[in-house]
This record gives C-alpha cells, structure tokens and sequence, in this order.
C-alpha cells in the first residue's frame, strides 16, 4: 500500500497570504488528523477528519480549517498567515476515528516571511 | 488541561539498554502511544499501552502504570539507526475533544 501523502512538500508565503494543503490517506483509511510541529511547541493536534466530518479539534484558532472529502483526501487551510505559523504541517491517516496507531506522511514545511 | 513529562535529551551508548519516562497529566484517559521520529522525517508509530503492564515488540518495549500516571520506552541493544526523537502521546478526551496529544519529544542520540 502506498503511504500518506502530503503536497505540496515546501511551501513560503508572506504575511497575510492563505494556504490550502492537501493530504491523501492510505487507501481505504477514513480518518485523517492534522498536527503543526514546531520546535518550540513540540506536536500539537488541530483537528480530525471521518467521513467528511470534523469530529475532534485542538485549540487553534478560526483561521485554521480544513475539510475531507468523499475519497478521504483532507485539505488544510490557514487564512491571513501569521510569521508563528512557520511550523510542518503533517497529517496523519488512520482506519477509523480514535485509533491509536497514526501513519504519518512527510509533512509541509510551511515557512511565512 | 493535558500535559506530558519527557526528558528532552538522552545519550547512549551502542548495545546498552535505555528507557525514556513519561509523566503525564490528564482529564480523561485512554492510553499511552509511543512513536519515532527521525531527523527530517515522519514519526512512525512504536506501541501502545491501554493497560497497565508490558509490551514488547522486538528491540522495544514500552509500560505503562495507569495509578502512578506514568510510562516508559525501553530501547535494548541499542543501534546507531535508534538516534531519533521518541515522543510520548495520550489519548484524552480533555477539554471536550479526543485527541492524540504529544510530549515535547526525547532526543535520543547513540554514540558508539
């Protein structure tokens, strides 16, 4: 099976700016959760997909959002870029909500100037 | 609100034994997760613990004692490829929301 999948890879925007990133889950996993990893905060969790659903959301402000469609690939999006949103974007697939093993993709490295 | 406890850094030597700790507090609980994470990569999931007591996979084991909020990685014959960050994770349903939350990561370096 082919692993998960994120695009772009590396990404640099200004201040101010949105960006959409998209991930694509081991066929035939439903669940897709999204994390920001930078090295002051560690890994936190924004949010998780199933069935097109959010089901769970960490605390992140409104401008982050995402959404998962019926083939299970998610899309992220941040609005009005702030330069603390530099961090890697990854995502993470699983077969089904609240399960404890996660299959990570690469990541986005997002770097606002 | 949730926290976990890790140490940042650990140094070891090639085929020793080491073992990462981790302290963790929570509003509801589900279990603890390990995963690795090397340098430039993704972190890959290690082993999980819902009960209390020992599980073992391979080179790696990982505990868990659900009344003293506490759990370990125990990493055996120790291998260059082991250098990496070892993170800690709770399933919780804190703040209304179920969720994996992670430790700040150990870093775990093997000298030969």
């Amino acid at each position: 099976k082919a692993g998960v999948t994120q695009t772009p890879r590396y990404l640099i925007k200004t201040r101010g700016q949105q960006v959409t990133l998209s991930c694509s889950p081991i066929s035939g996993h439903r669940s897709v959760s999204w994390y920001q990893q930078t090295p002051g905060q560690g890994l936190q969790f924004l949010f998780e997909y199933f069935s097109e659903t959010q089901r769970n959301k960490g605390n992140f402000p409104g401008r982050f959002s995402g959404r998962q469609f019926s083939n299970s690939r998610s899309e992220m999006n941040v609005s009005t870029l702030e330069l603390g949103d530099s961090a890697l974007y990854l995502c993470a697939s699983s077969s089904r909500t609240g399960e404890e093993t996660q299959y990570f993709g690469p990541g986005t490295r997002l770097l606002v100037l | 609100g949730q926290s976990l406890e890790q140490p940042s850094e650990v140094t070891a030597v090639e085929g020793a034994i080491v073992q990462i700790n981790c302290t963790y507090q929570t509003s509801g609980f589900y279990g603890l997760s390990w995963y690795q994470q090397h340098d430039g990569g993704a972190p890959t999931f290690l082993s999980y613990n819902g009960l209390d007591g020992l599980e073992e996979t391979g080179r790696f084991s990982s505990f868990l004692s659900r009344s003293d909020s506490y759990g370990y990685l125990l990493l055996q014959e120790l291998q260059m490829k082991d250098s990496a960050s070892y993170f800690c994770a709770v399933r919780d349903s804190g703040a209304g929301s179920y969720q994996l939350t992670f430790g700040k990561g150990t870093k775990l370096s093997v000298i030969p």
